[in-house]
């Protein structure tokens, strides 16, 4: 199965500042990549798919790029709803595989 | 509003079974995909299972391949997880989610909690 493995496991940022967060593939997973958010006690809210196209009523300071093996998820200025846990997905083979996750906590 | 609850979870002995659902509502349940993804304690997401829209194709991931079964009925908008054989390892908490394209999963349950353990 393919391996999603993100970095940094932590990121410390202020609000207001930009956060930028990686995934990365153990193979292609052309653009079939998405990102979740997690809030504890809260199910995953589905944030980017296909890479770099904004879920549903998802704010436009969230970004997506990358294809291949190499994703980023941008937060342009972090707002205090922002802090929580994001996981990249891959969607290319099955079985569907997530990353370990990154915590972006306030600085 | 699309509302997605699961139930059914519990504490079951090793070896043991149960049976999840869950309830959808607010929206075409017989178009979507549905899926069940679990998170044991202290780890990360996995992908159990996804059914299509009339049911006729499934998928599982091999940790859980011939002991547990995906189904649903879309006359009651419900998606259910038959779970034999349970194992020690399948203590998680189980989501279900609607497959948006390609299974990515838009709405997601608040998820049933299954201990197994003796």
């Amino acid at each position: 199965e393919i391996v999603m493995t993100q970095s940094p496991a932590t990121l410390s940022v202020s609000p207001g500042e930009r956060a930028t967060l990686s995934c990365r593939a153990s193979q292609s997973v052309s653009s079939n990549l998405a990102w979740y958010q997690r809030k504890p006690g809260q199910a995953p809210r589905l944030l980017m798919y296909l890479a770099s196209v904004r879920a549903t009523a998802i704010p436009a300071r969230f970004s997506g790029s990358g294809s291949g093996t190499e994703f980023t998820l941008t937060i342009s200025s972090l707002q205090s709803e922002d802090f929580a846990i994001y996981y990249c997905q891959q969607y290319n083979n099955w079985p569907n595989t997530f990353g370990q996750g990154t915590k972006l906590e306030i600085k | 509003e699309v509302q997605l609850v699961e139930s059914g979870g519990g504490l079951v002995q090793p070896g043991g079974s149960l049976r999840l659902s869950c309830a959808a509502s607010g929206f075409t349940f017989n178009t979507y995909w549905m899926h069940w993804v679990r998170q044991a304690p202290g780890k990360g997401l996995v992908w159990v299972s996804r059914i299509n829209s009339d049911g006729s194709s499934t998928n599982y991931a091999d940790s859980v391949k011939g002991r547990f079964t995906i189904s649903r009925d879309n006359a009651k908008n419900t998606v259910y997880l038959q779970m034999n054989s349970l194992r020690a390892e399948d203590t998680a908490v189980y989501y279900c989610g609607r497959d948006l394209v390609g299974a990515t999963l838009d709405w997601w349950g608040q998820g049933t909690l299954v201990t197994v353990s003796s």
